[in-house]
């Protein structure tokens, strides 16, 4: 049980275009997922808090107009890089937390590799 | 603020060998600590949590609050034990957790 999927897996795209990355909870409600961002060889980053229903929390730094986060349903949240340059490439990962999992724990998504040319 | 600081960024150990990866936060409440582990090509995974008091694997880590501590333990190091580490703060209340930056961990057959 617990399984979040993520797509794509592996996106290229041209500068200026916005990029759309969805993240599912397949057995589970999740009330609320997460956005991450990982530089090579880096830690994750939380980008931001999505919670269904309402809009996204976003951590300092983060651009909201930028990174267009949208939970409409309790197994789906999607992240939009809108008008994406090179400096957005990285890798993308969600995860989710449901409401009648333990408290605290994260199922990951596979990650979404971006890469604008 | 919150800090998880993982000091190694590589570590390798033969088989059979004890592993320890180190963990230390910062955090003024009562935190949650967890470990996640990401093997190659697959995605990160929950290994366990303080809370649990469990051995996943034959992994154990064990909460010092006195030491601000959350290493991870293995008496045994196995090939398949070789992954990316990363451990993880909770904090009570609250959704997010904060990852450190996470230990390779390379196990020399």
């Amino acid at each position: 049980g617990a399984v979040v999927s993520q797509h794509p897996s592996r996106v290229i795209c041209k500068s200026g275009t916005s990029v759309k990355i969805e993240c599912r909870s397949l057995d589970f409600q999740a009330t609320t997922m997460f956005w991450y961002r990982q530089f090579p060889k880096q830690s994750l980053m939380l980008m931001a808090t999505s919670n269904e229903g309402s809009k996204a929390t976003y951590e300092q730094g983060v651009e909201k107009d930028k990174f267009l986060i949208n939970h409409a349903s309790l197994t789906l949240s999607t992240l939009t890089v809108t008008s994406a340059h090179p400096e957005d490439s990285s890798f993308y990962i969600c995860s989710a937390r449901g409401p009648m999992l333990a408290k605290n724990i994260q199922y990951f998504g596979a990650g979404t590799r971006l890469s604008v040319l | 603020a919150q800090r998880v600081t993982q000091p190694e960024k590589l570590l390798s150990v033969f088989k059979g060998a004890p592993v320890e990866l180190k963990c230390n936060y910062s955090y003024s409440g009562s935190p949650e600590l967890f470990w996640y582990v990401q093997y190659s090509r697959q995605r990160l995974q929950l290994l366990l949590r303080h809370i649990s008091r469990e051995s996943i694997k034959g992994f154990t880590a064990d909460l010092n609050k006195g030491e601000t501590s959350f290493h991870l333990k293995k008496p045994f190091a196995q090939e398949e034990d070789s992954a990316m580490y990363y451990c993880a703060l909770g904090q009570a209340g609250a959704n997010n957790l904060f990852f450190g930056t996470g230990t390779r961990l390379t196990v020399i057959p």
